[in-house]
């Protein structure tokens, strides 16, 4: 692993399922961060993380979930999935406060 | 609230100049963001401004006055590999990342 990955690249998912975006960094990078991107909104921050055990709630947290519980993983879940959370989604990480960001691949999910 | 402004869209031709603007008000100020993305892909990070002045790197200059809230990303020699979309982002007070929505940049030759 060489930077921020994220898994699985592409989904098709049926609503009402659940369903976990997987990101893992192997830069030690304490904050991590869940972003959407949707068509002329930009990105819009989902949840975030300053540090191992912690979590914060963004711009748009409601049907989604995160943990915490080291320092290079941080997974997005949908408890149950709805079309309007159809989107690109991009996890990034930063090193300190200062820094810039780093990003996943991205993950394009479709709820049909 | 915090708000970031830049154009939606803009076009310019290959080989000329063009400068993408960003006005923001935020809580708090740490430094100001340009990130390229192109179709498709993750946003790539090319500038940072703490500092008011011009800061170059290659073809790409950004600028910052912090006083009017005001950055710009200056693109000279335009190759068509350019196109692409050019976001700004401010951390503000919380060391948070505040994203603008993009400038998509349409090279044409």
């Amino acid at each position: 692993i060489a930077g921020i990955t994220q898994a699985p690249t592409s989904q098709i998912l049926a609503a009402g399922r659940r369903m976990t975006l997987r990101c893992t960094q192997d830069m030690r990078h304490n904050a991590m961060y869940w972003y959407r991107q949707d068509l002329g909104l930009g990105l819009r921050l989902i949840h975030y993380s300053n540090t191992a055990g912690t979590t914060g709630k963004g711009e748009v947290p409601d049907g989604y979930s995160v943990s915490r519980a080291n320092t290079d993983d941080f997974p997005l879940t949908l408890a149950s999935a709805v079309p309007s959370q159809t989107s690109v989604y991009f996890c990034a990480s930063r090193g300190r406060e200062g820094g810039e960001a780093f990003f996943g691949q991205g993950t394009r999910l479709t709820v049909v | 609230g915090q708000n970031i402004d830049q154009p939606t869209e803009m076009t310019a031709t290959e080989g000329a100049i063009v400068q993408i603007n960003c006005t923001y008000q935020t809580s708090g100020f740490n430094g100001l963001f340009w990130y390229q993305q192109h179709a498709g892909e993750a946003p790539t990070f090319l500038s940072y401004n703490v500092l008011d002045g011009l800061e170059e790197k290659g073809r790409f200059s950004s600028f910052l006055s912090r006083s009017k809230g005001y950055s710009y990303l200056l693109l000279k020699e335009l190759q068509m590999k350019d196109s692409a979309s050019y976001l700004c982002a401010v951390l503000d007070s919380n060391y948070q990342l505040i994203w603008g929505a993009g400038t998509k940049l349409i090279i044409k030759p």
